[in-house]
């Protein structure tokens, strides 16, 4: 079985601040883990994805996730927001191998204020 | 990266009508899912269909209401069946492609547009 749980569904930051969206996981498994964004009235965008290379995992727009086994955590950081940062967040496990399935979490809503 | 269309984009539908979903990627996938994001929501798993063989559903969902068609490796369809309000939610598709990374496979997803249904 796995699950993702969102700590915060709803992250507050003034622009030019850091960025701190925490998402800590359980699967049987190696897990993959994954950051999707979505705009409002937008599909679905990966920001990036863990897969056992590097713990240290850099995505698009300045994003980056640290993969931490210990803490079974897989939080998502930027150094500093913009306000096109504005949107919801979706941390995501896979069990992977032949019974790929994705589980969501609930989601955190990021606001980003001028 | 796989390049997804979904139709229709949005629809509104009366109360106890159906509506299928389209769903075409721009290359061949085995496997294909379905979502649901009812409002304000987390996304969903609906179902799995993999062509070739009957979609595999998620606990809570049966194929008497959302019947999957999955006729080649490049199409796919959900039928939302005598809709009710509660029905109302985007419905999405999505592929899995994989991918190598330190000499192992893995798995990604992506996903289409989604289509914005609103049953009165």
């Amino acid at each position: 079985a796995q699950s993702v749980t969102q700590l915060d569904s709803h992250v507050s930051v003034s622009e030019g601040t850091p960025v701190l969206l925490r998402c800590n996981y359980s699967s049987s498994y190696s897990p993959s883990l994954f950051w999707y964004v979505q705009h409002p009235n937008k599909g679905l965008q990966l920001l990036l994805k863990y897969t056992s290379a590097a713990t240290l995992v850099k995505g698009i727009n300045g994003f980056e996730a640290e993969f931490k086994k210990s803490e079974t955590s897989f939080h998502l950081t930027k150094p500093s927001a913009h306000m096109s940062d504005a949107a919801e967040y979706f941390c995501v496990v896979s069990s992977g191998g032949s019974n790929y399935k994705l589980t969501f979490g609930k989601g955190t809503l990021l606001t980003v204020n001028p | 990266s796989a390049v997804i269309s979904q139709k229709p984009s949005r629809d509104i539908c009366q109360r106890g009508t159906s509506l299928t979903i389209q769903c075409q990627v721009d290359s061949q996938v085995t496997m294909m899912f379905w979502y649901r994001q009812q409002p304000g929501q987390s996304l969903t798993l609906i179902a799995t269909a993999n062509q070739g063989s009957e979609a595999t559903y998620e606990s809570g969902f049966v194929i008497d209401k959302f019947p999957i068609s999955r006729p080649n490796l490049t199409f796919s369809t959900l039928t939302v069946s005598n809709m009710s309000p509660e029905d109302s939610s985007i419905y999405l598709c999505s592929v899995e492609d994989a991918f190598l990374a330190a000499g192992r496979s893995y798995n990604e997803q992506f996903f289409g547009p989604g289509t914005r249904l609103t049953v009165l």
